[in-house]
């Protein structure tokens, strides 16, 4: 399986900020996703990020609140814009594997203060 | 869209006897349901999967079933030991459409 790497893996941050998480594979990948799994919780879908389009974001996510990039086959980025106490998480991103199973980052665990 | 139940949400089983973990989905074009296990501050890892053409899969101690007239899939565990404690995580999507919807969990416990 692929070799995922988020960035950062933990951070505290004032509300109101922003926060720019990166995930890196060691392989090209066709799709990329972003999950959020809040304290004790289930794995939420965000968005699934494609490389060269836009993020296609799942009900109740919206672009202005969850930034997506994709620049290349290997690398995306998620923001969690303005944020609140609500948005503390952990945020995953996973890959789809050659036979079609997905592989998830280590996650970045985020807290609002 | 896909909806997921799982059940149990917490099992604690004495080690070396089996634990069984239960789902149902909602949407019948699901065909694809894989089976993760996320340990204390790790990430989800795959454990086991299947595709709506076959019935059953095991690989060692782990089998899953599927029924897809019934619209359920299991998780057996046998002769559980105690590095199997973790929360597992059902989910369905379309295999190749790599979008998944994912259950609540249960939290299983093996008991020394």
């Amino acid at each position: 399986s692929a070799v995922i790497s988020q960035k950062p893996s933990r951070d505290i941050c004032q509300r109101g900020t922003s926060l720019t998480i990166q995930c890196q594979v060691d392989s090209q990948v066709t799709m990329m996703f972003w999950y959020r799994q809040q304290p004790g919780q289930s794995l939420t879908l965000i968005a699934t990020a494609n490389q060269g389009s836009e993020a296609t974001y799942e009900s109740g996510f919206v672009i202005d609140k969850f930034p997506i990039s994709r620049p290349n086959l290997t690398f995306s980025t998620l923001t969690v814009s303005n944020l609140s106490p609500e948005d503390s998480s952990i945020y995953l991103c996973s890959v789809d594997s050659t036979w079609g199973e997905q592989f998830f980052g280590p996650g970045t665990r985020l807290t609002v203060l | 869209g896909e909806n997921v139940e799982q059940h149990p949400s917490t099992l604690s089983v004495q080690e070396g006897d089996s634990a069984v973990i239960k789902c149902t989905y909602s949407d019948s074009a699901s065909n694809y349901f894989p089976w993760y296990k996320q340990e204390l501050g790790k990430r989800p890892q795959l454990i086991i999967d299947i595709r709506s053409n076959v019935g059953e899969k095991k690989d060692q101690r782990i089998a899953v079933t599927l029924n897809k007239t019934a619209k359920h899939f299991s998780l057996h565990i046998t002769e559980t030991q105690p590095e199997d404690s973790a929360v597992y995580f059902c989910a369905a999507g379309l295999f190749g459409n790599e979008k998944l919807t994912f259950g609540t969990g249960t939290r299983l416990t093996i008991i020394p």
